[in-house]
């Protein structure tokens, strides 16, 4: 079975840290691209980072660039963010998902998602 | 930056069509794909390069992409389809993902 499961959210105080990782099983995790999309409580899904299968290509949403940090272990088959200078507004759950393929930019592997609150 | 506009809302009666719309900029240049969200679950691929779908979608979902806008059609919409649906599309301008805002399904 293809799975994605997150750990690592909870409760962090504003500017503080917090890091998610996301284990993959199930496919060859070395094989795609990963991203991580956020949904503040009640409102839509908006997307994060996204990091390619090799780490060459790491891009991130303007409103997360220079506080959060995509990597990944291909070894480990494990996806990670670091999430520095948090935000009230970062207050969301968070959701790895998997590339369908390198054509194809859409998103066919959730995981359940983790949620991280930012409390000031 | 790159934006996505869907309606908030669209009613349907069972076994009638819904229609979501889902507008950009020269939208149709670009690969859409659509997302169904039901409460406390997570997103799930129902339609990807604007008119494939993944292996285990019903054939009622189906999309199209022209001009400025992708379109998710739902026939014979049942009640088990009420859920929210967000378009999704990568910007190489801005290399970055776009979703819409998303559309809240109501089977009446």
């Amino acid at each position: 079975e293809v799975l994605l499961v997150e750990s690592g959210g909870g409760l962090v105080q504003r500017g503080g840290s917090l890091r998610l990782s996301c284990a993959a099983s199930g496919f060859t995790f070395s094989a795609h691209s990963m991203a991580w999309v956020r949904q503040s409580p009640g409102k839509g899904l908006e997307w994060v980072s996204y990091i390619s299968s090799d780490s060459h290509s790491i891009y991130y949403a303007d409103s997360v660039k220079g506080r959060f940090t995509s990597s990944r272990d291909n070894a480990a088959n494990s996806l990670y963010l670091q999430m520095n200078s948090l935000r009230a507004e970062d207050t969301a759950i968070y959701f790895c998902a998997r590339e369908l393929s390198p054509l194809v930019q859409a998103f066919d592997v959730w995981g359940q998602g983790k949620m991280v609150t930012v409390s000031s | 930056s790159y934006d996505l506009t869907q309606p908030p809302s669209v009613s349907v009666s069972p076994g009638q069509t819904a229609s979501i719309t889902c507008s950009g900029d020269k939208l149709g240049d670009k690969y859409a794909c659509w997302y169904q969200q039901k409460p406390g679950q997570s997103p799930v691929l129902i339609i990807y390069q604007d008119t494939k779908r993944p292996s285990g979608i019903p054939e009622r979902f189906s999309g199209s992409n022209s001009g400025n806008t992708a379109t998710l059609t739902i026939s014979g919409t049942q009640a088990i389809d009420e859920a929210d649906y967000y378009c999704q599309a990568w910007d190489s301008n801005t290399a970055a993902y776009v979703f819409g805002a998303g559309t809240k399904v109501t089977v009446l």
